[in-house]
């Protein structure tokens, strides 16, 4: 079955450390990944995705994500982060046009 | 182009009433899906329509609520008879016919309160 796993339910880190969210999928045909932000009281934001090509994918707002197909993930990644990072991360993924969200991290961003 | 709408942005209603939660795609956009965030949980997946059609509704509560997305006309997602367990945000996404990877564009959500 297809699946998509966030490992961490809540990241804290210190303001200007790096940060990386992690994502498995489980699928056993070919998939497109995606990692939203959720502002406080807001919808989802596409921060960046992978259709194909380079397995590295920059996003908006300083943020990466590699793709590994041998180990199934897509893990984000940012090297400094800003209190304004404070936010909900989900990573999504498409099987076959079907769309699935991991649980979502939580990212808490202290001064 | 404007984004995604939904309204009410937000809803309160009494156990037993009827919930209307509206959602008007992106000009051209002609999937719909509707996804239902509870309390610290993440997005889960109720329906994807498309116009005048339901393509896949597998994760739609069997008994009161129903969607539809008319051919002229903004997606409804309706809750009969609501409880307090029905209380959540309720967001909106759409997609372009050829929207490769099928990216989604999400609207702002309506939060549904039931007292």
């Amino acid at each position: 079955a297809q699946s998509v796993t966030q490992l961490d339910s809540q990241v804290p880190v210190f303001e200007e450390a790096p940060v990386e969210l992690r994502c498995n999928y489980s699928s056993s045909v070919s998939v497109y990944l995606f990692w939203y932000v959720q502002y406080p009281n807001q919808g989802l934001q596409l921060l960046l995705k992978y259709l194909s090509g380079s397995t590295l994918v920059k996003g908006i707002n300083g943020f990466e994500a590699e793709f590994n197909k041998s180990q199934t993930s897509f893990h984000l990644r940012k090297p400094s982060v800003h209190i304004s990072d404070t936010a909900e991360y989900f990573c999504a993924a498409t099987f076959n046009n079907d769309m699935r969200f991991g649980a979502g991290t939580r990212l808490t961003v202290k001064p | 182009n404007a984004g995604v709408m939904q309204n009410p942005r937000h809803l309160v209603r009494r156990r037993g009433q009827e919930a209307r939660l509206r959602c008007s795609p992106m000009k051209g956009h002609s999937h719909v899906y509707w996804y239902r965030q509870l309390p610290e949980e993440g997005l889960k997946f109720m329906v994807y329509l498309q116009k005048e059609n339901i393509i896949d509704e597998s994760g739609m509560p069997k008994e009161r609520f129903s969607a539809e997305f008319p051919k002229e006309g903004p997606s409804i997602l309706r809750i009969q008879q609501v409880v307090r367990g029905d209380s959540a945000a309720y967001f909106c996404a759409s997609s372009p016919r050829t929207s490769v990877g099928n990216e989604q564009f999400f609207g702002p959500g309506t939060r549904l309160t039931v007292l």
